[in-house]
This record gives C-alpha cells, structure tokens and sequence, in this order.
C-alpha cells in the first residue's frame, strides 16, 4: 500500500518548456488535489478534483491543467514553464471531509 | 480573509525538553483544524484532527488543543526527540468547502 505517488522526485526544466507532474494514489479515495510550496508561503491550492471526471481551479491555477480521466491518475501538467513556477509541488489524496490528507513526498522543480 | 498564522516562526529546544507551538484562524464557518508534521524533503503528514465539538487530541508525545470560541490552537510536544526537529504546520478548513487554509509552519530544531 503506496498511499500516494509522485513522480519524478526532481526535474529542471528551460523555459517554455511543457512537461507533466505525474500522481497515483491506491486507497480509492475520490478527491484528489495539487500544491505547491514556496518559502515562507503557506501550500497553496493549484487544483482540485472530487472524482473522476471532475476538476475545479483552487488559489493560483494559471499556467497549470489537470486532468482526472481515473480515481487513481490525477496528473498536472505545465503547459509553458516560467521561471516564477519554480516550487516544490505536492499531490495530496483524501477520503471523507474529516479525514487526513495523505501527501505524496513531492516533486521539486526548478525552471531556468 | 480566512488566514492562519503560526507562532513562533522557528523554534530551537535541547532533547528531552518540552514545547508548545501557537496557532491563530480566522477561519469562518469553522470545520475543522488539522496539525501536520513535515520533514525536510518530505510531504506533510497527519498529526491531529480536531473538530468544533474537540478541545483536546493527542497522538502519541503529540497533543494538540482547540479553543473555538477565541479561535486558538496549539500543538505541545512532550519529552522532544531529534526526529521531531521538523516544521509543524497548522490547517484549517471552513464548513461545507474541500478547501484548505494553510499556514507557513513553525520550523522546530531539537539539538541533543
């Protein structure tokens, strides 16, 4: 039981440049969300998802599109990478309203 | 604004000695607060939930506490260890929303 998946760990990317931050969760929980992480900022919301087939825009979506074709996959992808999109970004699945978000170990990217 | 603030910013304490770390919402309608515990390099991960109806929760030397009325919590580690040396995040959420209000954490370093 893997709980919640991220790859790749590390990735730098040139500007302009597209690529897609994979997550994969196997405890069939519906909802499903993007974060990223910069230093002294709390983790933001980039987007969310309740379920398959459902996606909704959280705090700071621009630049970024997801996808929920399956209850495991819930991928984000950059569609042009800037250097203001440098973060650590971390996947985070859910079951019920009270319950623990569980978190993937992240993926550091650095855009140059 | 729904914010949440955490103090003190950073922390430094001997091993085997307690501490207590602070945290303010102004979180409304209230749901639900959740103390998360993140290593360096790693993803945040689940201390505590507490709902409005929570005064107290404790998991293990962790306890966490929850005054609704003046909108305060706070996470007391008790006998600290060298693996607690990590940054303490408090979470918020407002009722009848998936979304999450994060705050910047409280970097604690426990030296022998």
């Amino acid at each position: 039981n893997a709980g919640v998946t991220q790859t790749p760990k590390f990735q730098v990317l040139k500007t302009g440049q597209s690529m897609t931050l994979q997550c994969a969760q196997d405890m069939n929980h519906e909802y499903m969300s993007w974060y990223r992480q910069d230093p002294g900022m709390g983790l933001r919301l980039i987007h969310y998802s309740v379920g398959a087939g459902i996606t909704d825009q959280g705090e700071v979506p621009n630049g970024y599109n997801v996808s929920r074709s399956t209850t495991e996959d819930f991928p984000l992808r950059l569609l042009s990478a800037a250097p203001s999109q440098t973060s650590v970004y971390f996947c985070a699945a859910r079951g019920g309203t009270n319950y623990g978000y569980t978190f993937g170990s992240g993926t550091r990217l650095t855009v140059v | 604004k729904n914010q949440v603030e955490q103090s003190p910013q950073s922390l430094i304490i001997l091993e085997g000695k307690n501490c207590t770390l602070q945290c303010n919402y102004t979180v409304s309608p209230f749901s639900n607060l959740r103390w998360y515990k993140q290593d360096t390099g790693r993803g945040p991960v689940s201390l505590t939930i507490m709902t409005f109806s929570e005064n107290t929760k404790s998991n293990g030397r962790y306890t966490a506490t929850l005054d609704a009325d003046t909108k305060q919590s706070s996470l007391h580690i008790t006998a600290s260890q060298l693996s607690d040396s990590a940054s303490y995040i408090c979470v918020v959420s407002a009722w009848n929303t998936d979304k999450l209000i994060f705050g910047t954490g409280t970097r604690l370093q426990v030296f022998p």
